[in-house]
């Protein structure tokens, strides 16, 4: 069985611009969350998606975005990039049966905004 | 407790040494408790999830206990190796939250030689 997949590991945008953000879940996990984490802070829950629905949000503005496909993977967006959001994004799957084993994490997308 | 905190920050040990850090979390309307491991460069690895009040797990020289009446666990490393060496993360995840997880800053361990 594969693990999380994200891409790309690494990415340098232009304050203002817009970035997408991808995700392969585990093979047999249907619900995708992501998670940020800024420098010397534990992840921050931004949302989650179920069967390509959002379920559950954090705190976190509009301009941050999602997606969840058919195949179970996904995509974080975000609009008008500010300078905070320079963090590591992580994107964690489970399955709804699965959830009191704990979520696969994916390695992570560092992104900075210059 | 209103946030999710854990001690120590950092933590240096001695190979063969046993070691323990703290979390503690809001007790109120508690769904579970979770312990990942994340090695530089790789994925937060899951080591339990716990979720009865005084519930003991095991996983190797790994183990981890639960109160969740007064909001802590504690993880336990018997006889540490230089390959423990990682930043270890809990999480709280409750009733009603949007299956969201809420984490501490983690307790970063380097097992020396």
């Amino acid at each position: 069985e594969t693990g999380v997949t994200q891409s790309p590991t690494h990415l340098i945008k232009t304050r203002g611009q817009q970035v997408t953000l991808r995700c392969s879940s585990q093979s047999g996990h249907n619900t995708v969350s992501w998670y940020q984490q800024a420098l010397g802070q534990g992840p921050q829950f931004i949302f989650q998606y179920y069967r390509e629905e959002e379920n559950g949000r954090g705190n976190f503005p509009p301009r941050f975005s999602g997606l969840q496909f058919p195949n179970y993977s996904s995509e974080l967006n975000v609009n008008a990039l500010e300078l905070d959001d320079s963090a590591l994004y992580l994107c964690a799957s489970s399955s709804s049966r699965g959830r009191n084993y704990g979520y696969t994490f994916g390695s992570g997308t560092r992104l900075t905004v210059v | 407790i209103l946030n999710v905190e854990q001690s120590p920050q950092s933590l240096h040990v001695q190979e063969g040494d046993s070691t323990n850090f703290t979390c503690s979390f809001p007790s109120s309307n508690f769904y579970a408790l979770h312990w990942y491991r994340w090695e530089t460069a790789k994925s937060p690895e899951a080591l339990f999830v716990m979720t009865l009040n005084g519930d003991e797990k095991k996983k190797g020289r790994i183990s981890a206990t639960l109160n969740t009446k007064e909001g802590y666990s504690y993880l336990y490393i018997k006889g540490s190796q230089p390959e423990d060496s990682a930043t270890y993360l809990c999480a709280s995840e409750v009733t009603g939250g949007g299956n969201k997880l809420t984490f501490g800053t983690g307790t970063q361990l380097k097992v020396e030689l």
